[in-house]
């Protein structure tokens, strides 16, 4: 049981570049999260999915585009990187007892835009 | 709409001695609130989390967390700090009963352990 798994763990960009993180899990959850976290600003959602093949924007999805083709898979693409996408990102899924969703994540992508 | 608002950027205990990690919230409704810890490059790792039940929540490591509606707080504390709570640590707020249906997440608290 892997829990939560992301690839790659660190990337180095050039501006304009395009890249896909890939965001893995195996406890069947419904519910996966892309995070940004940046100093001083704590955790802020991108992009999320609530099922297979759903997803909905989040907190700052601009310069972002999400695809969650199989319920345990959720990919976070950057179309043109930017510097200001120079981030570490986190990848949770979770499931939802009715009254509370608890959230898992995985280690991190470490992202530099040059 | 929620918030929360984590009150110390900062903290440095010095070993042996107590934790207090400051973390309040506003939520319209019921929320579920929880801490997260985060180790130098590593992800967040839940500790601990309030979901109506009992307001004082035990978690992993020796810390817990008292829910006080009165206060809207949410504070984490451990009795003795050892080295290897040297860490971020994130507030949560959830309120899944809400229209907003949001997790947000307060900006974090470093401690820092002082031998």
């Amino acid at each position: 049981n892997a829990g939560v798994t992301q690839t790659p763990k660190f990337r180095v960009l050039k501006t304009g570049q395009s890249m896909t993180l890939l965001c893995a899990q195996d406890m069947n959850h419904e519910y996966m999260y892309w995070y940004r976290q940046d100093p001083g600003m704590g955790l802020r959602l991108i992009h999320y999915s609530v099922g297979e093949g759903t997803t909905a924007k989040g907190e700052v999805p601009d310069g972002y585009n999400v695809s969650r083709l199989k319920k345990q898979n959720f990919l976070l693409g950057l179309e043109s990187a930017a510097p200001s996408q120079t981030s570490v990102y986190f990848c949770a899924s979770s499931y939802r007892d009715g009254i509370t969703d608890t959230q898992y994540f995985g280690p991190g992508t470490r992202l530099t835009v040059l | 709409a929620q918030s929360v608002t984590q009150l110390d950027s900062h903290v440095s205990v010095s070993e042996g001695t107590p934790v207090l990690l400051r973390c309040n919230y506003s939520s319209s409704y019921s929320p579920s609130l929880f801490w997260y810890v985060q180790h130098p490059n590593k992800g967040l790792q839940l500790l601990l989390k309030y979901t109506s039940a009992a307001t004082l929540v035990k978690g992993i490591n020796g810390f817990e967390a008292e829910f006080k509606k009165s206060e809207t707080s949410f504070h984490l504390t451990k009795p003795s700090a050892h080295m290897s709570d040297a860490a971020e640590y994130f507030c949560v707020v959830s309120d899944l009963m809400n229209r907003d249906d949001k997790i947000i997440f307060g900006k974090g608290t470093r401690l820092h352990i002082l031998p």
